[in-house]
């Protein structure tokens, strides 16, 4: 099962929206709503932003947004502050496992 | 508080072996799929495997690459779970995450009906695992 694909960087200025995309295949990300987003900041654990497409858990900004269309996902980080500089990574249920993209590193300008 | 805590890693020869550990606390332990990811220095994030509880039966599903090698068990009196990792490899180097997957059950009438979510909402520190002679 090979990686879901993201782009490697995006990069953006303080109060600018960016947009993270997520691409699959119909065996994954557009054949189940089972998309979830994770913020990592160096050294530290992921963190779910994101699960079932466009949810936010309690706790997390409405800053934060997912959306799909096919067999691609996005994340929208809308304001964006420094504290968002981090890596993102996308995550998708397919046939009984669970596969990752390869990550896209945020920059805050 | 809900907690995570990995532990049992270390260094470790090629063909070796090595028990990883994740103890659970603050939450209903048995009522989650849990389930190990692992990050290699400088990589992304890379599933591993999940161990489904007891209502469906403690099955494992594993990720490709360590099929075969790797084993996910969990022991709900003790609130954890366990990687048993065999013929390592170097590729296998990494930051072992214990992570818990979403669930939710829902009352109703009289009965009750159980959800699981394939994501996951909480995650250990990780402990780290090298492989190398």
């Amino acid at each position: 099962q090979s990686a879901l694909t993201q782009p490697a960087s995006v990069s953006g200025s303080p109060g600018q929206s960016i947009t993270i995309s997520c691409t699959g295949t119909s065996s994954d990300v557009g054949g189940y709503n089972y998309v979830s987003w994770y913020q990592q900041h160096p050294g530290k654990a992921p963190k779910l932003m994101i699960y079932d497409v466009s949810n936010r858990p309690s706790g997390v900004s409405n800053r934060f947004s997912g959306s799909k269309s096919g067999n691609t996902a996005s994340l929208t980080i809308s304001g964006l502050q420094a504290e968002d500089e981090a890596d993102y990574y996308c995550s998708s249920y397919t046939s009984s496992n669970t596969i990752f993209g390869g990550g896209t590193k945020l920059t805050v300008l | 508080e809900v907690q995570l805590v990995e532990s049992g890693g270390g260094l470790v020869q090629p063909g070796g072996s090595l028990r990883l550990s994740c103890a659970a606390s603050g939450f209903t332990f048995s009522d989650h799929y849990m389930d190990w990811v692992r990050q290699a220095p400088g990589k992304g994030l890379e599933w591993v495997g999940r161990a489904r509880n007891k209502a469906n039966s403690y099955t494992t599903e594993y990720a490709a690459s360590v099929k075969g090698r790797f084993t996910i068990s969990r022991d709900d009196s003790k609130n954890s779970l366990y990687l048993q990792m065999n013929s390592l490899k170097t590729e296998d180097t990494a930051v072992y995450y214990c992570a818990r997957e979403g669930f939710a059950r829902y009352y109703y009438g009289s009965g009750s009906r159980n959800y699981y979510y394939y994501y996951m909402d909480v995650w250990g520190k990780g402990t780290t695992v090298t492989v190398s002679s």
